[in-house]
């Protein structure tokens, strides 16, 4: 079956800009989360999204917001773009279900903000 | 919180050999899980082995196995019979069960490189 899709593969904004990042999940996975990957910072969880509620909440400031449609996918928004929001933006799901641990990671987003 | 230490940043060593990569983790849960992922240069990452922590017996896959010492918190990944295709970053995940809450915190990550 089909992996963690995300769209773009890359971006490059200008500061002060808004993006949006996109997030298919594999068929059936009802969990999303995001995660920022900076060298400096590392891998940093933001948000999950499950049934379209917002499950879980990383320590990233309001510019950084999600949604989660009825079909699971996920879209991921930054606004007012800082420089130091440039980084690989990954995106995983799961089944959430009891027991099952295992998240797939999709090729994530590289945004550069300029 | 919960906190994970790769003191390893890099390491290099020469294919068919045995490597051990170090993680350290702290929590006050008692039940959790821990994960390594592998991140080769196409960015994706992929899940390489993951232990329970109410199991005792260390988890294994195929070339792949961990060391998990639950009271001294640490949870070592070991590569057997290295191959090329074995470069790449790797990253120690902590998660603590919440309904099958999907967070994870990653260690900062261990470059492995293996060598021809």
């Amino acid at each position: 079956k089909a992996g963690v899709t995300q769209t773009p593969r890359y971006l490059i904004k200008t500061r002060g800009q808004q993006v949006t990042l996109s997030c298919s999940p594999i068929s059936g996975h009802r969990s999303v989360s995001w995660y920022q990957q900076t060298p400096g910072q590392g891998l940093q969880f933001l948000f999950e999204y499950f049934s379209e509620t917002q499950r879980n909440k990383g320590n990233f400031p309001g510019r950084f917001s999600g949604r989660q449609f009825s079909n699971s996918r996920s879209e991921m928004n930054v606004s007012t773009l800082e420089l130091g929001d440039s980084a690989l933006y990954l995106c995983a799901s799961s089944a959430r279900g009891r027991g099952d641990t295992e998240a797939f990671f999709g090729q994530g987003t590289r945004l550069t903000v300029v | 919180a919960q906190t994970v230490t790769q003191s390893q940043p890099e390491m290099s060593v020469q294919e068919a050999e045995t490597v051990t990569l170090s993680c350290t983790y702290d929590t006050s849960e008692n039940n959790y899980y821990l994960f390594w992922y592998k991140q080769p240069p196409s960015r994706q990452m992929i899940l390489v082995i993951r232990q329970e922590a109410y199991k005792q017996q260390n988890a294994t896959e195929n070339r792949f196995s961990v060391n998990f010492q639950k009271a001294a918190k640490s949870f070592s990944l070991k590569i057997s019979d290295s191959q090329l295709g074995d470069t790449a970053m790797y990253f120690c995940a902590f998660m603590k069960p919440d309904g099958g809450a999907q967070k994870l915190v990653f260690g900062q990550g261990t470059r492995l490189t293996i060598n021809p």
